[in-house]
């Protein structure tokens, strides 16, 4: 069964450090997104990212992130300075087309900036 | 605005029927999505429910009133391994982000 994949699964930074999240979405699927989690909170939604482009992104999503799609297949997520509080888990998620389909999540990216 | 409601935490014991609400008011609302998620581990989708009624689904169903905004997630015959945190999440009309609640979760005793 097709899945999405991360990379990697555990990053630790220092602070003031780019971090670049990589995700590989599922072949079919045409919309990605994050959202991140930090530990014992509720996951928030980032940014969704469709036909080469964001098309919404949170008020968390500010400056310091910016995602890409460099490749048919991969889908990044860039943090350009971390800040202690981005420590948080990091899942890629993506869905075909259709409305209502369901998302699929990655397995996350625990990123851990000290 | 969005506000999603779930109870923090519940227990039961294995083979019974647990019931998880949720209540939200979300801006625009659309449809309802129910995830499991196992500790450390991501959301795993269960059910989405977008009109009013029951949705069955095996051991699981989840239940919608829009009028009410409530919904609520059905476990029966529970299992060991349903020990996990349930999570909804509501999507609106012109975007598909998926707003979570905090999510419940649920021990199941022998």
């Amino acid at each position: 069964e097709p899945e999405v994949t991360q990379t990697p699964s555990h990053q630790v930074t220092q602070m003031g450090q780019e971090v670049i999240l990589r995700c590989v979405p599922i072949s079919n699927h045409l919309y990605f997104y994050w959202y991140r989690q930090i530990l014992g909170q509720k996951v928030e939604f980032l940014v969704s990212f469709y036909n080469n482009e964001i098309s919404e992104k949170s008020e968390i999503f500010d400056d310091q992130f910016s995602v890409e799609r460099p490749d048919g297949s991969n889908f990044t997520l860039k943090i350009r300075s971390t800040k202690l509080e981005d420590s948080a888990m990091y899942f890629c998620a993506s869905r075909p087309s259709g409305s209502g389909n369901e998302q699929f999540f990655g397995p996350g990216t625990r990123l851990t900036v000290l | 605005g969005q506000n999603i409601d779930q109870p923090t935490e519940m227990t039961a014991t294995e083979g019974a029927i647990v019931q998880i609400n949720c209540t939200y008011q979300t801006s625009g609302f659309n449809g309802l999505f129910w995830y499991q998620q196992h500790a450390g581990e991501a959301p795993t989708f269960l059910s989405y429910n977008v009109l009013d009624g029951l949705e069955e689904k095996g051991r699981f169903s989840s239940f919608l009133s829009r009028s009410k905004g409530y919904s609520y997630l059905l476990l029966k015959e529970l299992q060991m391994k349903d020990s996990a945190s349930y999570l909804c999440a509501c999507t609106s009309y012109n975007t598909d982000k998926l707003i979570f609640g905090t999510g419940t979760r649920l021990q199941v005793f022998p």
